[in-house]
C-alpha cells in the first residue's frame, strides 16, 4: 500500500516562515511536488523534488530526503494570500505507467 | 500560462443519466489524471493514463470509465450518475511531477 501524511492544520503570522512536512510511504517512489489550492480554485504547482536537497523557487523552497521518506515545503515572508490548502504529492512508478497520489492536505491560515 | 480545459464547470443531472465530462490539454503532454475531490478534502486519483490507449485505475474505486484515443483528450464517462458521484471532478496533465490543472466539473447528481 501507500500512504502520504501532513499535518491537517498550520497557523502562523504575517511575515514569519513555516514549514509543511509530508512523510510518504509507497513502492516505485520517483519524486515529490508541491502544490497550493485556494478555496474554490484547482491546484496549482509549486514546486518539485526528484533527488534529495532543497530547491528554491522565490519565497517557497521544498526539500527531500529519500533516506526518511520524507520532505517539506518552507514557506517565506508569509501574505495573507499564502492561505490556502497545500498538498504533497507523490510520483509513483507502476507497471502500467507513472502516477501522482496526493496527500491529505494541510490548511494554512496566516494571521495578522 | 497552462492550458487545460474542462467542460462543463457545472452540472446538475438527474439520478440514471449518462454524463461526460471533457478535460483538453494543449501541452502535448503524454501524462493526464482524473481526480475527485469533496469540499475541503483530499484529492482522490481515480484515474490516469501515460499515452493514447493506455489508462489505468487510480487510488480510489470509481464507477466512472475513461479513454484516450487522442494525446490531448481524456474525458471521463458515467453511464449511470447516483447522488453519491456528486462531488468536484479535477482533471490534471504532466510533465514529470509538474501537474497542470483545469478548473473542475462541479457534478451534483439529484
Amino acid at each position: 500500500g501507500q500512504s502520504l501524511e501532513q499535518p491537517s492544520e498550520v497557523t502562523a503570522v504575517e511575515g514569519a516562515i513555516v514549514q509543511i512536512n509530508c512523510t510518504y510511504q509507497t513502492s516505485g517512489f520517483y519524486g515529490l511536488s508541491w502544490y497550493q489550492q485556494h478555496d474554490g480554485g484547482a491546484p496549482t504547482f509549486l514546486s518539485y523534488n526528484a533527488l534529495d536537497g532543497l530547491e528554491e523557487t522565490g519565497r517557497f523552497s521544498s526539500f527531500l530526503s529519500r533516506s526518511d521518506s520524507y520532505g517539506y515545503l518552507l514557506l517565506q515572508e508569509l501574505q495573507m494570500k499564502d492561505s490556502a490548502s497545500y498538498f504533497c504529492a507523490v510520483g509513483i512508478l507502476t507497471g502500467g505507467g507513472n502516477k501522482l497520489t496526493f496527500g491529505t492536505g494541510t490548511q494554512l491560515k496566516v494571521e495578522l | 500560462e497552462a492550458d487545460i480545459y474542462q467542460t462543463p464547470r457545472y452540472l446538475v443531472i438527474g439520478t440514471g443519466k449518462k454524463i461526460t465530462l471533457e478535460c483538453s490539454q494543449t501541452m502535448g503532454h503524454d501524462k493526464m489524471y482524473w481526480y475527485q475531490q469533496d469540499p475541503g478534502m483530499e484529492l482522490h486519483l481515480i484515474h490516469y493514463s501515460y499515452g493514447v490507449n493506455s489508462t489505468e485505475k487510480g487510488d480510489l474505486s470509481s464507477e466512472s470509465t475513461v479513454s484516450r484515443i487522442r494525446t490531448e483528450h481524456f474525458p471521463l464517462t458515467l453511464e449511470s450518475a447516483r447522488p453519491s458521484h456528486t462531488s468536484q471532478y479535477l482533471c490534471a496533465s504532466a510533465s514529470g511531477l509538474e501537474a497542470f490543472f483545469g478548473q473542475g466539473t462541479r457534478l451534483t447528481v439529484v
